[in-house]
């Protein structure tokens, strides 16, 4: 499995924007970036993903180094309901390798501080 | 919004017994995951399903555990005979198809093994 690099911490104040790192340097060419965020005594739930190009949602933005070794999920106005573990994860999305299971690791916390 | 659903939140089962965790999907999603996480510890991967049939399952998803979909809504997991180890947060998980990279967590069921 290609392997990810994240922070086990990060501290925010509240209201501010937020930039959460992620290095993936074995990263294949059809691995997908995929970031979800686990919120106290919740599942797991959907961030945002992408390939190559930056990618932005009503939740977060994704921007994508361009050898695409690292990655920044980018929360633009932090809010103590953002408070969650935050997990970046290659996902093979190539047809022929099957069905590639998203492997979690151990993520970012992050604290927002009101 | 759509949601998974699952049952019971919490159950409490004396070791060697057999539990069955239940899983609503979301109506036209037709890729299936179950998950664990152990209290304090990470999300784990335990099995994929598609099409009736497993297409991935980890080294943890031993003999001891089952899946199906027996009346096409329902997916559930089957652990025989519990251990103590056993004792997690199980998540479902269901994604509409495989490329769009999103999967959908339910809120998951406790299981505390006696």
């Amino acid at each position: 499995d290609a392997k990810t690099t994240q922070p086990n911490s990060m501290e925010s104040n509240e209201e501010e924007p937020v930039h959460l790192p992620c290095n993936h340097s074995t990263i294949s060419g059809t691995d997908y970036i995929h970031w979800y965020r686990q919120l106290p005594s919740q599942g797991p739930e959907y961030v945002i993903h992408g390939l190559t190009s930056n990618v932005n949602n009503r939740m977060a933005s994704l921007a994508i180094a361009e050898d695409r070794k690292s990655s920044t999920l980018i929360l633009h106005r932090a809010t103590l309901r953002d408070a969650a573990v935050y997990y970046c994860i290659l996902r093979d999305l190539d047809a022929n390798s099957g069905n590639t299971p998203l492997v979690f690791g151990k993520g970012t916390r992050l604290s927002v501080i009101a | 919004e759509p949601e998974v659903t699952q049952t019971p939140s919490h159950q409490v089962t004396q070791m060697g017994q057999e539990v069955i965790l239940r899983c609503v999907p979301i109506s036209n999603h037709l890729y299936f995951y179950w998950y664990r996480q152990i209290l304090g510890q990470k999300v784990e991967f335990l099995v994929s399903f598609y099409n009736n049939e497993i297409s991935e399952k980890s080294e943890i998803f031993d003999d001891q555990f089952s899946v199906e979909r027996p009346d096409g809504s329902n997916f559930t997991l089957k652990i025989r005979s519990t251990k103590l180890e056993d004792s997690a947060m199980y998540f479902c998980a269901t994604s509409r198809d495989y490329y769009t990279g999103e999967l959908f967590f339910g809120e998951g069921s406790r299981l505390t093994v006696l």
